[in-house]
C-alpha cells in the first residue's frame, strides 16, 4: 500500500545529542513537511520541501535541520540546540501545489523523550 | 495575525446522536479547508476537505459546512459511533505562494458515550 512510514515509533535523546528522526513517502508526491505536536496541541510547522534539493523554513525551525536528497525521504534532525525536544513528530506529504489544493497525508509520528 | 481556532475543547455525544465541531478561522484569504481525526499515538487521517467556492460538501456520514461571511467552518458526523471518538482538527491553507502550507486549529477532542 501506498503511504508514509515514519520512525522509529518511539526516541530517547540525551543530553547534547543530535537525533534523525526518518520519513519515507511513495505516493510519490513532490511536497513534504515536518510538524511537532506538543500535548493537547495543534501541529505547528517546521520544515517543508515543494522539491528535491530545495527546502524552506516553517514557524518554529530553530534548532531542527532537514535535507531532501531523494523524493520520498525528508529527514528531520532534532539538534542539541533545540532545549525543548520533547513531542510528537509528524511527517506529511502532499502533490504538488497546482491550481486547486490538495490535503496532505500523514505518518504515524515519531515520539522523542529526553533522557 | 492567522489563526485557525475551534470552539470548544470537548465535544461529548451518545452512540447514534449526530455530532457538530465548529471552528472557526480569521484569515479572509484562505480558500481551502481540511478536517482531520487524530486517534491517540497516530497521525491525522484526512476526513474531508472543501474549497472557498462552494458552502457544503457531503462525504459518508460527514458534512462540512462553511460560511465565509462569519469565517466558520463545522463538521457534522451523522450517527455517531463510538470508533469516531478522536480529536478532530480544522486547518485552512496558508494564502498566498501555493506553498501548501496549512495552518491547524488546537482541535476539538470528541468522546461518544455507549
Amino acid at each position: 500500500d501506498g503511504g508514509i512510514t515514519q520512525s522509529p515509533k518511539y526516541l530517547f535523546r540525551k543530553e547534547g545529542q543530535n537525533v534523525t528522526l526518518s520519513c519515507e513517502q511513495n505516493l510519490n508526491h513532490d511536497a513534504m513537511y515536518w510538524y511537532r505536536q506538543d500535548p493537547g496541541q495543534g501541529l505547528r510547522l517546521i520544515y517543508y520541501s515543494q522539491i528535491v534539493n530545495d527546502f524552506q523554513k516553517g514557524d518554529i525551525a530553530e534548532g531542527y535541520s532537514v535535507s531532501r536528497e531523494k523524493k520520498e525521504s525528508f529527514p528531520l534532525t532534532v539538534t542539541s540546540a533545540q532545549k525543548n525536544p520533547t513531542a510528537f513528530y509528524l511527517c506529511a506529504s502532499s502533490p504538488r501545489q497546482g491550481p486547486g489544493d490538495q490535503p496532505q497525508h500523514f505518518g504515524d509520528g515519531t515520539r522523542l523523550s529526553i533522557l | 495575525g492567522e489563526s485557525v481556532g475551534l470552539h470548544l475543547p470537548t465535544l461529548s455525544v451518545q452512540e447514534g446522536d449526530n455530532s457538530i465541531i465548529n471552528c472557526a478561522y480569521s484569515n479572509s484569504a484562505s480558500d481551502y479547508f481540511i478536517w482531520y481525526k487524530q486517534e491517540s499515538g497516530k497521525g491525522p487521517q484526512f476526513i474531508i476537505d472543501i474549497r472557498s467556492n462552494m458552502d457544503k460538501r457531503q462525504g459518508q456520514r460527514v458534512t462540512v459546512l462553511l460560511n465565509k461571511t462569519v469565517k466558520h467552518l463545522s463538521l457534522q458526523i451523522a450517527a455517531t459511533q463510538p470508533g469516531d471518538s478522536a480529536v478532530y482538527f480544522c486547518a485552512e491553507n496558508s494564502p498566498g505562494g501555493n506553498t501548501g502550507k496549512l495552518i491547524f486549529g488546537q482541535g476539538t477532542t470528541l468522546q461518544v458515550k455507549p
